[in-house]
């Protein structure tokens, strides 16, 4: 059974703080690790898909980091706003079913920046 | 930007029930996902839909499950005989292609059933 683990499951930061959390994964396997950011009532938005060991993907304040070998990803939010708050999902897509690519995900961070 | 449309966002069904859940997925993605989220649990995988046919399946999606794309646009997620614990958030998908691209998700079907 493939289980994709995050941590921590809740955070509260300060507005203006920089913050960052994890998720583990099957280090076998491996075909592709996603980030999505999913705000209440909107759907899952798609922040980066990374592929290659040691890959490091940025997209304005947010990166985030991929290690496969040892089976885990960092995501880094800097300088935190109010619009950040929102449930991080991480997700693993396992290497044997090419193509389709099902998605295995954690419970995601959920993240809350207080003002 | 182009968006997953799914429909109803709410539905309220009797045990026992048929119901189908509607999406349309952006026009030129090639590949179709249906997951869902139980409440207080993690987004799980329910079936991929791939050049008019599954291409894979999970464990939940047994006999009582079906999906149809019939018409080039819909994609429908059909469960014939509901059970209390399929109360559930259904997520549609859909992506373009494989490796680098992530999903497009709808804003999902709140299930409950009673």
């Amino acid at each position: 059974i493939l289980n994709v683990e995050q941590s921590p499951q809740s955070l509260h930061v300060q507005e203006g703080d920089s913050t960052n959390f994890t998720c583990s994964f099957p280090s076998s396997n491996f075909y592709a690790l996603h980030w999505y950011r999913w705000e209440t009532a909107k759907s899952p938005e798609a922040l980066f898909v990374m592929t290659l060991n040691g890959d490091e993907k940025k997209k304005g304040r947010i990166s985030a980091t991929l290690n496969t070998k040892e089976g885990y990803s960092y995501l880094y939010i800097k300088g935190s706003q109010p619009e950040d708050s929102a449930t991080y999902l991480c997700a693993f897509a396992p290497g044997w079913v090419q193509g389709a690519q099902k998605l295995v995900f954690g419970q995601g961070t959920r993240l809350t920046i207080n003002p | 930007e182009p968006e997953v449309t799914q429909t109803p966002s709410h539905q309220v069904t009797q045990m026992g029930q048929e119901v189908i859940l509607r999406c349309v997925p952006i026009s030129n993605h090639l590949y179709f996902y249906w997951y869902r989220q139980i409440l207080g649990q993690k987004v799980e995988f329910l079936v991929s839909f791939y050049n008019n046919e599954i291409s894979e399946k999970s464990e939940i999606f047994d006999d009582q499950f079906s999906v149809e794309r019939p018409d080039g646009s819909n994609f429908t997620l059909k469960i014939r005989s509901t059970k209390l614990e399929d109360s559930a958030m259904y997520f549609c998908a859909s992506r373009l292609t494989a490796v680098t691209y992530g999903y497009t998700f709808g804003s999902g079907t709140r299930l409950t059933v009673v």
